[in-house]
């Protein structure tokens, strides 16, 4: 089983739509939970942590379910500008996050 | 905003050449890390450093490959005898302590080796 496992996608979501993501990891250990967006050929920027209670900022919302060793992320109001790839990461230990494959989504005008 | 800062952002080598990528982490961050992403593939895990000394290492970092801090400031990659298979960018990140903080990466260093 794959460390961090997420649906490649694409996601190609009209303006407007609600997209959520789901993302599980294997370790159930692991402490830190993060979104990231990376846009071609860019750097990974952070979009926001994961908190066992959920967290939200403006249009997205993260969840966590240790139980399920699941994380989500739900994006509403899709913007064009949201078009990216969306990376879920894990804080394995103290050393390392482990990344998965990424979902593409693509807002569509 | 304190940003990690990657020089340079394009190298291209001969294959069996020595290439240093450079890397200057945000400042108060104790944690560095180097990271590479094949065209069309995921972020991988290459080494974190910690305290002076290599933390964590994947399989990937091979005896090719070595990390220094040279200074106060910069932490570099090398990789001695450069392969046709370690074109990729390469990612590097800092985060400002172990736990729940996030890293933060630079902007990259797109590796071609020809």
């Amino acid at each position: 089983r794959k460390e961090v496992e997420q649906d490649p996608g694409p996601f190609n979501v009209p303006e407007g739509a609600t997209v959520a993501f789901n993302c599980t990891y294997s370790n159930s250990a692991s402490q830190s939970f993060f979104w990231y967006r990376q846009d071609c050929r860019k750097e990974p920027k952070l979009l926001m942590s994961v908190y066992s209670s959920g967290n939200e900022d403006g249009r997205f919302t993260a969840q966590l379910n240790r139980a399920s060793q699941y994380i989500s992320l739900l994006i509403r109001d899709s913007k064009l500008s949201d078009s990216a790839t969306y990376l879920c990461v894990v804080r394995s230990g103290t050393y390392k996050y482990i990344f998965g494959t990424g979902t593409r989504l693509k807002v569509l005008a | 905003e304190p940003e990690v800062t990657q020089t340079p952002s394009h190298q291209v080598t001969q294959m069996g050449q020595e290439v240093i990528l450079r890397c200057v982490p945000i400042s108060n961050h104790l944690y560095f890390y180097w990271y590479r992403q094949i065209l069309g593939q995921k972020v991988e895990f290459l080494v974190s450093f910690y305290n002076n000394e290599i933390s964590e290492k994947s399989e990937i970092f091979d005896d090719q490959f070595s990390v220094e801090r040279p200074d106060g400031s910069n932490f570099t990659l090398k990789i001695r005898s450069t392969k046709l298979e370690d074109s990729a960018m390469y990612f590097c990140a800092s985060s400002r302590q172990g736990g729940n903080t996030e890293a933060f990466f630079g902007q990259g260093t797109r590796l071609t080796v020809v």
